[in-house]
């Protein structure tokens, strides 16, 4: 089972900040949070990744909790490109596959 | 990033029929390779797990006789479905951990299978 819950679905504007959270409450100290997204019909897109630090790069900005059992993605302005299932999952090892639960589906509105 | 690809991106078939589904890795090697599927409105369940050279490892409830899974070689493996029927239809999606002491996991832009 997955080790993570997230909201089903979430909508936003499009050119605001799109902040989609999770929830990791048994993380273990090793584990990673990790965001992928799906948009319809194609294979999951890494976006971001983290430990315990927060996290920036060219897509979203990762927020992770001080105690890390939970985090929040942002799209700082979510396009409609940006429609698509977030999947926030946790994992350890190098190596190891990836467990993915529903995810949130997050639509962007014009 | 590395990138992984899938061959045929979609493909239509008979019911009973036979169906290969190939995933390279193009830019790097792939010692693991995950086969995923994917139902509609539904996750990406994990089916099996490959390493080159070995047989690969199935999820509880997955066939092995039905989902054969070869990895041959660094680059390349494939999933073939066997007498194939409406029920694996479905979206079929690999991916491998890329370079050892990375954190990515790396995904193939997945293939749709139709048995009619």
């Amino acid at each position: 089972d997955a080790k993570t819950t997230q909201p089903p679905s979430m909508d936003c504007a499009e050119g605001r900040a799109a902040n989609l959270p999770c929830n990791h409450s048994t993380i273990s100290g090793n584990e990673y949070v990790y965001w992928y997204r799906q948009i319809h019909s194609q294979g999951p897109q890494y976006i971001i990744h983290g430990l315990k630090n927060n996290e920036t790069n060219e897509m979203a900005s990762l927020i992770i909790t001080e105690d890390r059992k939970s985090s929040t993605l942002i799209l700082p302005h979510a396009t409609l490109r940006d429609t698509a299932v977030y999947y926030c999952i946790v994992r350890a090892n190098y190596g190891q596959n990836f467990v993915f639960g529903p995810g949130t589906r997050l639509s962007v509105l014009p | 990033g590395a990138v992984v690809s899938q061959h045929p991106s979609w493909v239509i078939c008979k019911s009973g029929t036979s169906v290969k589904i190939e995933c390279r890795s193009l830019d790097f090697q792939a010692t693991t390779m995950f086969w995923y599927r994917q139902f509609p409105k539904q996750s990406l369940m994990l089916m099996a797990t490959s390493n080159e050279g070995s047989k690969a490892t199935y999820e509880q409830g997955v066939e092995k006789d039905k989902f054969l899974i070869n990895h041959a070689s660094l680059t390349l493996s494939t999933l073939t479905v066997t007498s194939a029927h409406p029920e694996d239809s479905s979206f079929y999606i690999c991916s491998s951990p890329g370079l050892a002491g990375g954190n990515e996991q790396f995904f193939g832009p997945g293939t749709r299978l139709t048995v009619l």
